[in-house]
């Protein structure tokens, strides 16, 4: 089946320093990929569309220039947190649409961010 | 507005105990329809599926029902296990590019 290969799993860093968060797809070719954020034990919410060769469209409340994404191919969209802090400690999954009728979506198994 | 609501957890049940989690949803349209679990330390994964009114999705035991009428899509499963312990989401799809919006999700703790 689809899978969506996240990296990396877990990472530290300081504040003020930026993390880059990969997205790929594995076996297919994922034109739409869909960044969310989770809080401890809260549920999912949508950050941004990202579409390959064009803008991501950001939520309503999202800051497009602290969470930069990129989505330069159709098996890679990346996600960059920029001059990090404390706050935005999260957990962030991708998800890309596998496409066809069957309207699926993959996940990735998310990256736990931690800011000290 | 587009929007999910699932009751809230956490719902703590014995084994064998038969679980409904109720998902309501706010829509224009017949959006398809999800649910979606996500098990300790895990991502997420799919559950099952209803793309159109009256369709029942069903996998590992788990069902839901589209029901148009009262705007439901909600999971039952009539013998849970302590290997179903986890998180589980409804989702409804929204907007051009079929983005998910999802529920606060409820989180489900069942006991030997």
């Amino acid at each position: 089946g689809a899978v969506v290969s996240q990296h990396p799993s877990r990472v530290i860093c300081k504040s003020g320093t930026s993390v880059k968060i990969e997205c790929r797809s594995l076996d297919f070719q994922a034109t739409t990929m869909f960044w969310y954020r989770q809080f401890p034990k809260q549920s999912l919410m949508l950050m941004a569309t990202s579409n390959e060769g064009s803008k991501a469209t950001y939520e309503q409340g999202v800051e497009k220039d602290k969470f930069l994404i990129n989505h330069a191919s159709l098996t890679l969209s990346t996600l960059t947190v920029t001059s990090a802090h404390p706050e935005d400690s999260s957990f962030y999954i991708c998800s890309a649409r596998t496409g066809g009728g069957d309207y699926g979506y993959t996940f990735g198994s998310g990256t736990r961010l931690t800011v000290v | 507005g587009n929007s999910v609501t699932q009751m809230e957890g956490p719902v703590t049940l014995s084994e064998e105990a038969f679980l409904t989690i109720n998902c309501t949803y706010t829509a224009t349209g017949y959006p398809s329809l999800f649910w979606y679990v996500q098990y300790p330390g895990e991502g997420l994964q799919l559950l099952l599926k209803a793309t159109k009114a009256d369709d029942k999705g069903s996998n590992k035991g788990f069902e839901a029902t589209y029901r148009k009428e009262t705007t439901s899509f909600h999971l039952e499963k009539g013998s849970v296990q302590v290997s179903d312990s986890a998180v589980y989401f409804c989702a409804r799809q929204s907007g051009g590019y079929n983005k998910l919006i999802f529920g606060a999700g409820t989180r489900l703790a069942v006991h030997p």
